[in-house]
């Protein structure tokens, strides 16, 4: 397994700018997560997958925010119309059909301007 | 809901000591906890998961317990070495019987002088 890897690490944007973030998971890990963190928090659940379908998604997740995973392989969040209070990390997470460990990607850091 | 809550919010102590990192919840019909480690700037790494039918978990220098009944959990650390300064993260799953959404505590920061 290489891990979950996560694209771009930082972006720096402006207010009002759209932004997307890619997430590609172990393979074969057909559940997948995206998390919001801030400053001193713990993360916070935005949206989960199994394969293709998003199955859930949080209060959090803004008419602004969409994630997709076509195909049930990487996924993309995009925010659009970015606003400073989007600056956060953004984390992505998978996990398999066998176990229950959740395996966390390094995270793309947004800060909006 | 879902609460977690992680005392101390801050531990500084000095190399070689054992420390305890504690984690409370209050809903306590939870399917398993996992504690994770975070750097600085970095993503999430796991390190132990425990079963809700189990009481502990070892790896290495960490053990973590579980007391559903009580909501609480604890992460040991023995030995503690200046590699071992990071933020500690415990998280339990809501939502139903799979941990596919995670609620987590603010983390205990954790800092080992040499």
């Amino acid at each position: 397994d290489t891990g979950v890897s996560q694209n771009p690490r930082h972006k720096i944007t402006k207010r009002g700018q759209n932004v997307t973030f890619r997430c590609d998971p172990i393979s074969e890990h057909n559940r997948l997560y995206w998390y919001r963190q801030t400053l001193g928090q713990g993360p916070e659940f935005l949206t989960y997958f199994q394969n293709e379908a998003q199955l859930e998604k949080s209060r959090l997740l803004s008419d602004r925010f969409s994630a997709e995973r076509p195909k049930g392989s990487f996924s993309t969040l995009e925010i659009q119309r970015t606003e400073q209070g989007d600056s956060a990390m953004y984390l992505c997470a998978s996990r398999g059909d066998t176990g229950n460990t959740i395996y966390f990607g390094e995270g793309s850091w947004l800060t909006v301007v | 809901k879902q609460e977690v809550t992680q005392i101390p919010a801050a531990l500084s102590v000095p190399e070689g000591e054992n420390l305890v990192l504690n984690c409370s919840f209050t809903d306590s019909a939870i399917y398993n906890l996992q504690w994770f480690r975070q750097d600085p700037g970095k993503g999430l790494t796991s390190l132990l998961l425990i079963q809700s039918s189990q009481r502990e978990q070892t790896s290495g220098r960490l053990n973590a317990s579980l007391d559903k009944s009580s909501g609480r959990s604890t992460l040991y650390i023995a030995a503690s070495q200046p590699g071992d300064s990071a933020t500690y993260l415990c998280a339990v799953p809501t939502g139903g019987g799979s941990n596919y959404k995670l609620t987590f505590g603010k983390g205990t920061l954790l800092t080992v002088n040499p």
